[in-house]
């Protein structure tokens, strides 16, 4: 089955300079690569995702980079603010994106004032 | 609009019993995936039902059980429960398979 490792485990920045958190997949078969945002206590929300047929993707702050052909994906957040301290988890799945998710272990950000 | 709802939010129950844990989805959404979340680590998938069947199943043994009923609110059962079923269960509903999640904010459930 498919295997998604997440690296850092944790990131420490200051405000306004940028993270980058990395995960890589075993499954050529994956082609749907969400990220997620999980406060304390809260539910995981989608913050971005890309599929197979892209490169890269961008929303204001936050891109993400597909590598198909190194089976890698990253999450970029620029101009860090402290709202941006959460857990953050990539997922990869195969044929559609509300099939089975498969989750890296979670990288804690935190944004240091 | 409401969203995922789950109940309960917190439980504890003791080695050995049964649990129950419940979702409605979100207003429009049919398919429903539960997830479990060990602390500290990200979520695994348990199962996914549409059509008020399973349709994917991850690796969790047999006592980890659902049903989808016809409004495509959902359950999760688990029996003879064990010290390592202590976690988050999250429900997730979508549109069909090819839509993006929405999560419940999860039922903490704690084995004694």
């Amino acid at each position: 089955g498919e295997n998604v490792e997440q690296h850092p485990s944790t990131l420490s920045v200051q405000e306004g300079d940028s993270a980058v958190i990395k995960c890589t997949y075993s499954d050529s078969a994956s082609n749907y690569f969400p990220w997620y945002k999980q406060e304390l206590g809260k539910r995981p929300q989608l913050i971005i995702d890309i599929r197979s047929n892209v490169g890269e993707k961008k929303d204001q702050r936050i891109a993400v980079t597909l590598n198909k052909t190194a089976k890698h994906f990253s999450l970029h957040i620029t101009e860090t603010q402290p709202e941006d301290s959460a857990v953050y988890f990539c997922a990869a799945s195969f044929s559609g994106s509300a099939r089975q998710l498969t989750f890296g272990s979670g990288t804690q950000l935190t944004v240091l004032p | 609009d409401a969203g995922v709802t789950q109940s309960p939010t917190h439980l504890i129950k003791t080695r050995g019993q049964q649990v129950t844990l419940r979702c409605s989805p979100k207003s429009g959404h049919d398919t429903v995936s539960w997830y479990q979340q060990a602390l500290g680590q990200g979520p695994q998938f348990i199962f996914q039902y549409y059509e008020e069947e399973e349709r994917q199943r991850g690796n969790f043994p047999d006592r980890f059980s659902g049903h989808q009923f016809p409004n495509y609110s959902s359950e999760l059962n688990v029996n003879a429960l064990l010290l390592g079923d202590s976690a988050l269960y999250l429900c997730a509903s979508s549109f069909g398979a090819n839509y993006g999640y929405t999560f419940g904010s999860g039922t903490r459930l704690t084995v004694v």
